[in-house]
């Protein structure tokens, strides 16, 4: 099964400071997402992603998160002003159209 | 808004004998899709299984399968001949079509955390 790829696997970050998460999805996926799990919780849905557009996103989604796909295959989650509760394991995900999503390895972010 | 609810915060089974981790759902809509993620310890999410709401026959991947009961509303997973590796945390998630009128994001349970005692 081929894999989506996210980059870094761990990052440290001071409060206040712009994080961009990395993500590559597999070649024939069409729709891209990232989730989120804060520590012990359960996986939180943030945005979708599709045509170059946001289609979907969550309340937790607000202005100091973005996402885009700048070089067609790069799909990138930015914080701009990072605080201490978006310390979490952020999941980028992606889906060929057939109704399965699949999960990248995630990016655990730390914020001090 | 659609709810899945895991009432089972955790669960241990002996290696090889057989484990059913429960699921239950909240929905209006009559198509849907219904997933298990496993979480090892590594904390990426691994697609288990798949069910599609109109298919009446159960989903099975080589020692996992479902007994998918939509009448109840009801999505539980069965582990047989359980291994060390199966040990992980089990998510339930639920998903509308994207030709329905719904959301089109995965609602996750709360998970069950597995333990396969040797």
């Amino acid at each position: 099964e081929p894999e989506v790829t996210q980059t870094p696997s761990h990052q440290v970050t001071q409060m206040g400071q712009e994080v961009i998460l990395r993500c590559v999805p597999i070649s024939n996926h069409l729709y891209f997402y990232w989730y989120r799990q804060i520590l012990g919780q359960k996986v939180e849905f943030l945005v979708s992603f599709y045509n170059n557009e946001i289609s979907e996103k969550s309340e937790i989604f607000d202005d100091q998160f973005s996402v885009e796909r700048p070089d067609g295959s790069n799909f990138t989650l930015k914080i701009r002003s990072t605080k201490l509760e978006d310390s979490a394991m952020y999941f980028c995900a992606g889906e060929a159209g057939r109704n399965t999503i699949y999960f990248g390895e995630g990016s655990w972010l730390t914020v001090v | 808004a659609q709810t899945v609810t895991q009432s089972q915060p955790e669960m241990s089974v002996q290696e090889a004998e057989t484990v059913t981790l429960s699921c239950t759902y909240d929905t209006s809509e009559s198509d849907y899709y219904l997933f298990w993620y496993k979480q090892p310890p590594s904390r990426q999410m691994i697609l288990v299984i798949r069910q599609e709401a109109y298919k009446q026959q159960n989903a099975t991947e080589n020692r996992f399968s479902v007994n998918f009961q939509k009448a109840a509303k009801s999505f539980s997973l069965k582990i047989s001949d359980s291994q060390l590796g199966d040990a992980a945390m089990y998510f339930c998630a639920y998903r509308s079509p994207r030709s329905g009128a719904g959301s089109y994001q995965l609602t996750f349970g709360k998970g069950t955390k597995l333990s396969v005692i040797p």
